[in-house]
């Protein structure tokens, strides 16, 4: 089955620098990838995603690259703010089996 | 973003004793995911079901688990005999078939 790993695990940017999250999967057939925030105790929240036939997507600070050769994809967040302190987790789609893999987690802290 | 709901949002419970988890989804949103979040680690598949029927399940899904949707709007999840290792917070998901995901607000099940 699918497996996610992501990098790093923690993550600490001066405010208005950029923070970049990796992850990389491991089947060849999964062809969405959503990202994932999420504050302390409360539900993951969609905040961007790709799917396969896609390079690149942008979306106000927020962009995601995914290089389908290699298998990776990354999530860049330019101008970051206190409140994009959270967890991110990427996530692949298991389209034969129509479920969600995450990946480990980044926490993110925006230090002000 | 499109809202589902979950009840309750806390439940303590002896361990072996069982628990009913309620989700209601969006409107036209037919598939429906139960997901669970060990406090600090990543969110982790449970099961997934379209027209009445589980789709897709993982291996933590074992015979202690069961999920239906009993009357056409609620879907829940139920665990017969809790065990300690099922305290986690529990997020219910529904899609309309594509692959964007929406994340209930979780119910943090506490077994003692």
């Amino acid at each position: 089955g699918e497996n996610v790993e992501q990098h790093p695990s923690t993550l600490s940017v001066q405010e208005g620098d950029s923070a970049v999250i990796k992850c990389t999967y491991s089947d060849s057939a999964s062809n969405y990838f959503p990202w994932y925030k999420q504050e302390l105790g409360k539900r993951p929240q969609l905040i961007i995603d790709i799917r396969s036939n896609v390079g690149e997507k942008k979306d106000q600070r927020i962009a995601v690259t995914l290089n389908k050769t290699a298998k990776h994809f990354s999530l860049h967040i330019t101008e970051t703010q206190p409140e994009d302190s959270a967890v991110y987790f990427c996530a692949a789609l298991e389209t034969s089996y129509d479920k969600v893999i995450f990946g480990p987690g980044t926490s993110l802290s925006v230090i002000p | 973003e499109p809202e589902v709901t979950q009840t309750p949002s806390h439940q303590v419970t002896q361990m072996g004793q069982e628990v009913i988890l309620r989700c209601v989804p969006i409107s036209n949103h037919l598939y429906f995911y139960w997901y669970r979040q060990i406090l600090g680690q990543k969110v982790e598949f449970l099961v997934s079901f379209y027209n009445n029927e589980i789709s897709e399940k993982s291996e933590i899904f074992d015979d202690q688990f069961s999920v239906e949707r009993p009357d056409g709007s609620n879907f829940t999840l139920k665990i017969r005999s809790t065990k300690l290792e099922d305290s986690a917070m529990y997020f219910c998901a529904a899609s309309r078939g594509e692959e964007t995901q929406y994340f209930g607000p979780g119910t943090r099940l506490l077994v003692l």
